[in-house]
């Protein structure tokens, strides 16, 4: 069945750019919303944004200015880049697929990865 | 956009049913029926429950039901069991300037 698996740098600097790559195996990541979530520690879930296959994308926007997530049909990986980190952004950070249409995803993530633990400190 | 509201804890003996809630606004939970709701073990990535509002995704056990009315969605889980422990989130579609917006996360303890 299809998974996917978190991969990128677990501490990174203040200042400096958080970087993670989501593969999916078992299957394409065509025809699907492909979700960037996390979790600081002992707390709640943030929804960062979603790529479609095709390359369109939506932010959240009390993180657009900082996010960027990109998609590499070729080799069935799309990627998080998140700039000017803080202490803030120390988190469990999550991908997750949603099926939907050509103009909208469904609003639910019936697959995730399992997680990948990010800590921002010099 | 804030956090959709949910009860910080909810218990229950086992074989018993809980129901946890979840409140928002005309701008989310009670504009569309667009609510999920996910479990989560410690240490494990969230598992997705219910779906738009009703729907149980294939293999999630028919003990998990959800419901809306109006500005509150709600998530019954009857004949309680040890496994059923974990924190569990809500999430909504919203008409507000962030499209999804996450529940605050409730702790069911089985007695």
């Amino acid at each position: 069945q299809v998974q996917l698996q978190e991969s990128g740098p677990g501490l990174v600097k203040p200042s400096e750019t958080l970087s993670l790559t989501c593969t999916v195996s078992g299957g394409s990541i065509s025809s699907y919303y492909w979700s960037w979530i996390r979790q600081p520690p002992g707390k709640g879930l943030e929804w960062i944004g979603y790529i479609y296959y095709s390359g369109s994308t939506n932010y959240n926007p009390s993180l657009k200015s900082r996010v960027t997530i990109s998609v590499d049909t070729s080799k069935n990986q799309f990627s998080l880049k998140l700039s000017s980190v803080t202490a803030a952004d120390t988190a469990v950070y999550y991908c997750a697929s949603s099926s939907g249409y050509d103009w909208a995803p469904d609003w639910y993530f019936d697959l995730w990865g399992r997680g990948t633990l990010v800590t921002v400190s010099s | 956009q804030s956090a959709l509201t949910q009860p910080a804890s909810v218990s229950g003996s086992p074989g018993q049913s809980i129901t946890i809630s979840c409140t928002g606004t005309s701008s989310d939970v009670g504009g569309y029926n667009y609510v999920s709701w996910y479990q989560q073990h410690p240490g494990k990535a969230p598992k997705l429950m219910i779906y738009d509002v009703s729907n149980r995704p294939s293999g999630v056990s028919n003990r998990f039901s959800g419901s809306k009315s109006g500005n509150t969605a709600s998530l019954t889980i009857s004949g309680l069991q040890a496994e059923d422990e974990a924190d569990y989130y809500c999430s909504s579609y919203t008409s507000s300037s962030t499209p999804l917006v996450f529940g605050t996360g409730t702790k069911v303890t089985v007695l």
